[in-house]
């Protein structure tokens, strides 16, 4: 098991519905990555923080919000998703920018289906 | 549009050959490249990183840089049932994004 978490590793709702994905690491990391992995399609970088500072929103619909309440945290907020955004969805961690070596590390991920 | 390349596969070897992973890039700015391995319903695991022109061993796995031809690769040694699974290369551009392939998906008959 890796040094990042995520809660919980499965999630059913509706399309009415609001959820709240969550991940802590563990590693002292900076930086902290939420991606979206849809079937045959690569992983796609949905938001970056670093710092606890957004620095990346990848032309990601509204309907997903992310939090960073401190660099060991990061959430991702759901509510009126569609069918079409059911995914594994992945939190990430490195050290951050300015590492040569910067390298990410992944945690289990939550497998989301939206009815 | 930065992409990185990869033959979807299955790449499909006999236990206890060499499997050979290939990936092409297209941003020359690239500095750092990664492959990880991902089973199925699991999250991606790092099994190396490589950042100089050359060959890089650990263990029985030896990743291959290549920047004037953007190819990156990633050979595995006696190859093992256990070794099935997708393999990931990344590229991370001039800035700090991870930029993913597809993905090819190994297969070690037994």
């Amino acid at each position: 098991e890796t040094g990042v978490t995520q809660t919980p590793r499965h999630l059913v709702m509706g399309m009415t519905n609001k959820k709240s994905l969550k991940c802590e690491q563990h590693l002292g990391h900076n930086a902290m990555y939420w991606y979206k992995q849809s079937a045959k399609k690569p992983l796609e970088l949905m938001f970056v923080y670093s710092l606890e500072e957004r620095v990346e929103n990848n032309s990601v619909p509204s309907r997903f919000s992310p939090e960073c309440p401190n660099s060991s945290h990061l959430f991702l907020h759901l509510h009126t998703l569609q069918p079409e955004d059911s995914a594994l969805y992945l939190c990430a961690s490195s050290q951050g920018r300015g590492s040569s070596t910067d390298t990410q590390y992944f945690g289990p991920g939550t497998r989301l289906t939206v009815l | 549009q930065k992409e990185v390349e990869q033959n979807s596969g299955p790449l499909s070897v006999p236990e206890g050959a060499i499997a050979s992973l290939n990936c092409t890039y297209s941003d020359r700015g690239s500095q750092s490249f990664f492959w990880y391995r991902q089973y199925s319903g699991k999250s991606p695991e790092l099994i190396m990183s490589i950042y100089s022109n050359g060959d890089k061993e650990d263990g029985r796995f030896t990743a291959q840089l290549n920047k004037a031809s953007q190819y990156v690769s990633l050979l595995i040694r006696d190859s093992q049932p256990s070794d099935s699974a997708t393999y990931l290369c990344a590229e991370r551009d001039s800035s700090y994004k991870l930029i993913f392939g597809s993905g090819t998906r190994l297969l070690v008959r037994p």
